[in-house]
């Protein structure tokens, strides 16, 4: 069956330190992938997207990489700030059926302590 | 905010009732969204309006119908929801499908 599967557990960390979160995919073949932001009771936010013939991608103080072999894409934050917390989804299109969708992961809940 | 607008912000409604929530992109995009969002659950797409026209219904029961008279404006009429249905309901657009979308703030939607 079709999953994503992102870290199900909060990750915490320090202030300053880079926080990397896993997006895992089975049976999709995305051309590319992207990342969201959202905070509580609020609707996402789009932060990056990355193609599947680009390995990595930066902006500011967020990278992305994708390995289309593994099936997975990984984002990492540098100097983290508590600001930085919130919960992260990534997401794929999916071209099956009429329409090209995207389909989100669960999110991974980032808490940056001071 | 992100140019997707949405109201209410909170509505609590009884299972008899009939209500709707709006939906408007300041963004010039074609196609929009309806997702909901419940606790511990990823987001789940509800319908897709591409040009106007509905080209997704993601199995969604009756009670939940969506309308779309432009690009620009969205609803989704509920009528005899159960308690259930209560979740975080998003509305989103993109430039195509496929692309970057832009959420609105959301609906927060109890029934009682």
């Amino acid at each position: 069956s079709q999953k994503i599967e992102q870290n199900s557990e909060a990750l915490n960390i320090q202030e300053g330190k880079t926080a990397t979160l896993t997006c895992n995919y089975t049976n999709y073949s995305p051309a590319y992938l992207q990342w969201y932001r959202q905070d509580p009771g609020r609707g996402p936010v789009f932060l990056l997207l990355i193609r599947e013939n680009e390995k990595e991608k930066r902006k500011e103080r967020l990278k992305v990489t994708f390995d289309t072999t593994l099936k997975q894409s990984l984002f990492h934050i540098t100097a983290s700030q508590p600001a930085d917390s919130a919960t992260y989804l990534c997401a794929l299109v999916d071209y099956g059926g009429a329409t090209n969708k995207l389909i989100f992961g669960t999110g991974t809940l980032l808490a940056v302590q001071p | 905010e992100t140019g997707v607008t949405q109201t209410p912000r909170h509505l609590v409604m009884g299972m008899t009732n009939k209500k709707s929530l709006k939906c408007e992109q300041h963004l010039g995009h074609n196609a929009m969204y309806w997702y909901k969002q419940s606790a511990k659950k990823p987001l789940e797409l509800m319908f897709v309006y591409n040009f106007k026209e509905q080209t997704e219904n993601n199995s969604v029961p009756s009670r939940f119908s969506p309308e779309c008279p432009n690009s620009s404006h969205l609803f989704l009429h509920l009528h005899t929801l159960q308690p259930e249905d209560s979740a975080l309901y998003l509305c989103a657009s993109s430039a195509g499908q496929g692309s970057e979308q832009y959420f609105g703030p959301g609906t927060r939607l109890t029934v009682t």
